[in-house]
């Protein structure tokens, strides 16, 4: 069993729809969670992160963390056909000098105009 | 500013050949990560360095894998005898500072990545 888990997809959701993106994990020593955003071809980028169990919000994009059920999601409002990529969920233990990044498998989100 | 750059963007290599990716992080940066990403998978820790020690090398699959930072600057990472599992993009991330620094963590910033393919 992988540490992280996430839904493959492929999604297709129109224009302006809520899209719902989520992970679960099996390890508790987990302290930061992170959302990437990957275009085809294109390295990783940070859309948002967080340490705590909760939600967080940024413009379209909410975070959210529940560390009693190991699971987090991401939201993101009034989709638009810019945010069509491979959405990646992360997640990391601090205090270790060799500290590494676990990501789940991607989730492929396309959103239809 | 200018971003993680890696090269080449695409590498093609016969069953049994070396090869050789290389990564520029962004000036400054101590940590250095290179990562594998298969075909419909996230990226998978390879190995990390601090500068030009490297800290962890727990991910590398076997020893016809070999990475090097020299100067703590460029990275190289080399494929011997390339196998046609070995077939994947290579990511390399930098971020300003080592990981598990107190209560926070930099980000990672990503290169483009290497697509290397063996026939």
């Amino acid at each position: 069993q992988k540490e992280v888990e996430q839904d493959p997809g492929p999604l297709s959701v129109p224009e302006g729809a809520i899209v719902s993106l989520n992970c679960t994990y099996s390890n508790s020593a987990f302290q930061y969670f992170m959302w990437y955003r990957q275009y085809s071809r294109k390295g990783p980028e940070l859309l948002m992160y967080t340490y705590s169990s909760g939600n967080k919000e940024d413009g379209r994009f909410t975070a959210q963390v529940d560390k009693s059920s190991k699971y987090i999601s991401l939201f993101i409002r009034d989709s638009q056909p810019s945010d069509s990529a491979t959405y990646l969920c992360a997640m990391q233990t601090l205090y270790s000098s060799a500290s590494k990044i676990i990501f789940g498998s991607g989730t492929r989100l396309s959103i239809r105009p | 500013g200018a971003g993680v750059s890696q090269s080449p963007r695409y590498k093609v290599a016969k069953r049994g050949q070396d090869v050789a990716l290389r990564c520029d992080p962004i000036s400054g940066h101590v940590s250095l990560f290179w990562y594998q990403q298969a075909l419909g998978q996230g990226p998978e820790f390879l190995t990390y360095f601090q500068n030009e020690a490297q800290l962890d090398k727990s991910g590398l699959p076997s020893d016809r894998f070999f990475a090097e930072r020299p100067e703590g600057s460029v990275s190289t990472l080399k494929i011997q005898r390339t196998q046609q599992e070995d077939s994947a993009v290579y990511l390399c991330a930098s971020s300003p500072r080592p990981p598990g620094q107190g209560l926070t963590t930099d980000t990672q910033y990503f290169g483009p990545g290497t697509r290397l393919t063996v026939l």
